[in-house]
């Protein structure tokens, strides 16, 4: 059964960068079948989706978030990461990965996620 | 941006009543909509697809309705075990974006 694990800093500081990393398990991030999100959780906004990419290099970006986020694959580690540049303290949440089978597909599987606080 | 919107906001119901939620887009969605269960501590767990297809291994008191723009999640006898918070999640459009959530309760 595929698993997904987040993974990265758990405290990030204004203006900085957020790296994050989604490991998967008992499958490849390389898979042309499926697509893979980010989509993260906050007390405020709620459940709020980030981006999907697929290995073939489709990506797609919450166009609020467009100009500060990069997806990407590390096929060497079977990861799926997560850039996001210019933080504040609103981009504090629990980000999760997660999998869609398809772009016309819910996210059926997903990482446990990870909490990131940003602050100084 | 499809706001999705969902009500009520929270929700007491006793054990074995049946329980309804709302979901509501902001424009036609057709049948795409998933329901997602989230309890505390974990992350949200796929329930529905396409309105009103069952996941494996969901319980079959579990029920999605609806088209369009209104939704609507059931529970036939609510189970101790269904105390969660609960989302809608519209992928017509690959903007995927997510209901506020409905907070299940017992009374």
């Amino acid at each position: 059964q595929l698993q997904l694990k987040e993974s990265g800093p758990g405290l990030v500081k204004p203006s900085g960068t957020l790296s994050l990393f989604c490991t998967v398990f008992a499958g490849s991030i390389s898979n042309n079948n499926f697509y893979w999100g980010w989509i993260r959780q906050t007390p405020g906004k709620g459940l709020e989706w980030i981006g999907t990419f697929h290995y073939s290099g489709i990506t797609y970006y919450n166009p609020s978030l467009k100009t500060r986020v990069t997806i990407s694959a590390d096929t060497s580690n079977n990861q799926l990461s997560l850039r996001m540049t210019s933080v504040t303290a609103t981009d504090t949440a629990v980000y999760y990965c997660a999998r869609l089978k398809r772009l016309d597909d819910p996210f059926d599987i997903w990482g446990q996620g990870t909490m990131v606080t940003v602050s100084s | 941006d499809i706001q999705m919107t969902q009500s009520p906001s929270t929700l007491s119901a006793s054990v074995g009543d049946r329980v309804t939620i709302s979901c509501r887009a902001s424009q036609s969605i057709s049948h795409w909509l998933a329901w997602y269960q989230q309890k505390p501590g974990k992350a949200p767990k796929l329930l529905i697809s396409k309105a009103s297809s069952l996941e494996s291994g969901v319980p079959s008191r579990f029920s999605g309705s609806g088209s369009g723009t209104e939704f609507t999640l059931s529970i036939s006898s609510l189970q101790p075990d269904d105390v969660a918070t609960y989302y809608c999640q519209q992928y017509n459009s690959y903007l995927y974006t997510f209901g506020q959530g409905t907070k299940l309760e017992i009374k």
